[in-house]
């Protein structure tokens, strides 16, 4: 079964520094790899996705996550983060054998501190 | 465009109450449904998913039951709440063969 690991459950990064929020998973075939964004009592938003080719995606909101097969790492990055982007993040990786059916396994977040 | 609805957005109920939480979809055919749970600190948990109208399959043994009357509705429902229920439960749909979810606002769920 695949899992998904955020291994930071608080960051707190300053208005107009850069970001990175690790993603690590395990699965054994090629995965489909997603990054969600929920902010406080709300329902999740897509950032962005990878299913192949360009491991490298450009998703909403400035974001970009790539994928790293040798590290089995789908980290998030933002090049100047905004007070707005305070939020939980949550990587997510869907089952090829599923065939989008039977649900996403999402890691358990990573809770974004905006300082000004 | 597609739009999903959940309601309500909160509710407080005391244990050993019943439970019906309902989930609809709009400007789409076939979806396939989800509901999840999200726990402080725990993420999400896939709970129920559905393929098709009457089409449950169940993730997680627990005191919850799902069902699916019509094609874009999905509801959530127990006969009797625990405290343990407590939590946001998020319904989710995606198009078939996608693996793409597209999540509702959430209903905040406190048993008291």
């Amino acid at each position: 079964a695949q899992s998904v690991t955020q291994p930071d459950i608080h960051i707190t990064v300053s208005e107009g520094a850069s970001l990175e929020l690790r993603c690590n998973y395990s699965y054994g075939a090629t995965p489909y790899l997603f990054w969600y964004v929920q902010s406080p009592g709300q329902g999740l938003q897509l950032l962005l996705k990878y299913f192949s080719g360009d491991t490298l995606v450009q998703g909403i909101k400035g974001f970009e996550a790539e994928f790293k097969r040798s590290q089995s790492s789908f980290n998030l990055r933002k090049p100047s983060v905004h007070w707005s982007d305070a939020a939980e993040y949550f990587c997510a990786v869907g089952a090829e054998s599923g065939g989008g059916a039977d649900g996403l396994t999402f890691g358990k977040g990573t809770h974004l501190i905006i300082q000004p | 465009s597609q739009t999903i609805h959940q309601w309500p957005a909160t509710l407080v109920q005391p244990v050993g109450s019943p439970l019906s939480l309902e989930c609809t979809v709009e400007g789409t055919s076939n979806p396939n449904l989800y509901w999840y749970r999200q726990a402080a600190g725990r993420g999400l948990q896939l709970l129920f998913y559905s393929v098709g109208i009457g089409q449950i399959s169940s993730e997680v043994p627990q005191n919850l039951s799902a069902s699916r009357p019509q094609d874009r509705q999905f509801i959530l429902s127990s006969k009797k709440l625990l405290l343990s229920d407590s939590g946001f439960y998020l319904c989710a749909w995606s198009t078939r063969g996608s693996y793409i979810q597209y999540f509702g606002a959430g209903t905040r769920l406190s048993v008291l």
